[in-house]
């Protein structure tokens, strides 16, 4: 069982480039999230969804954008990388999204764009 | 807004105690989560409060008081595995976590 998966690993890009960051999960949990990781700073959530078939925005969603078609995947796209968007990026899932689930993150993706 | 608050850095002795406070103001609250993280790691979940008072899970017990806006992580019997950083989390009225900018634990011989 693998839990939850993240791809790729690391991820250099050029400003103005499209990429999307992979994230799997065999829990079949309805949950899942993206956060981004900077340092000095708390997790920021950029996306949620609550089960498959909606999301939601969080605190840091512009220039980010994610779909839910099935329960496992939950992709997050970057339409045009600006520098500001280097960062680590971490996919979790729960449950469901109500008090007391905890959540379960992925290994991460650290995304520098140049 | 909604801040998490909680030391940037603490230092400890192999085999010590150590206990490393969270103060928060948000918009509602769910629950309050502690998770560790080691450097290059992804978060692990510690523990889960959302009622008053300590909850104890081996050498690591955290504690709650919703009516101050406080919660600590207190580490026991301290290991040089525990160097690590501890984020502290509140679930708020959206049932979204707040996250603290995370305490970097240094444990030293």
């Amino acid at each position: 069982i693998a839990g939850i998966t993240q791809a790729p690993t690391s991820q250099i890009l050029a400003a103005g480039r499209r990429m999307t960051l992979r994230c799997t999960q065999d829990m079949r949990h309805n949950a899942m999230y993206w956060y981004r990781q900077d340092l000095g700073l708390g997790l920021r959530l950029i996306h949620y969804s609550n089960t498959a078939g909606t999301t939601g925005k969080g605190e840091v969603p512009d220039g980010y954008s994610v779909s839910r078609a099935n329960t496992d995947d939950f992709p997050l796209t970057l339409a045009s990388a600006v520098p500001s968007q280097t960062s680590v990026y971490f996919c979790a899932s729960s449950d469901s999204g109500a008090s007391g689930n905890e959540q379960f993150f992925g290994p991460g993706t650290r995304l520098t764009v140049l | 807004g909604q801040n998490i608050d909680q030391p940037t850095e603490m230092t400890a002795t192999e085999g010590a105690i150590v206990q490393i406070n969270c103060t928060y103001q948000t918009s509602g609250f769910n629950g309050l989560f502690w998770y560790q993280q080691h450097a290059g790691e992804a978060p692990t979940f510690l523990s889960y409060n959302v009622l008053d008072g300590l909850e104890e899970k081996g050498r690591f017990s955290s504690f709650l008081s919703r009516s101050k806006g406080y919660s600590y992580l207190l580490l026991k019997e301290l290991q040089m595995k525990d160097s690590a950083s501890y984020l502290c989390a509140v679930m708020d009225s959206n049932y979204q976590l707040i996250w603290g900018a995370g305490t970097k634990l240094i444990i030293k011989p």
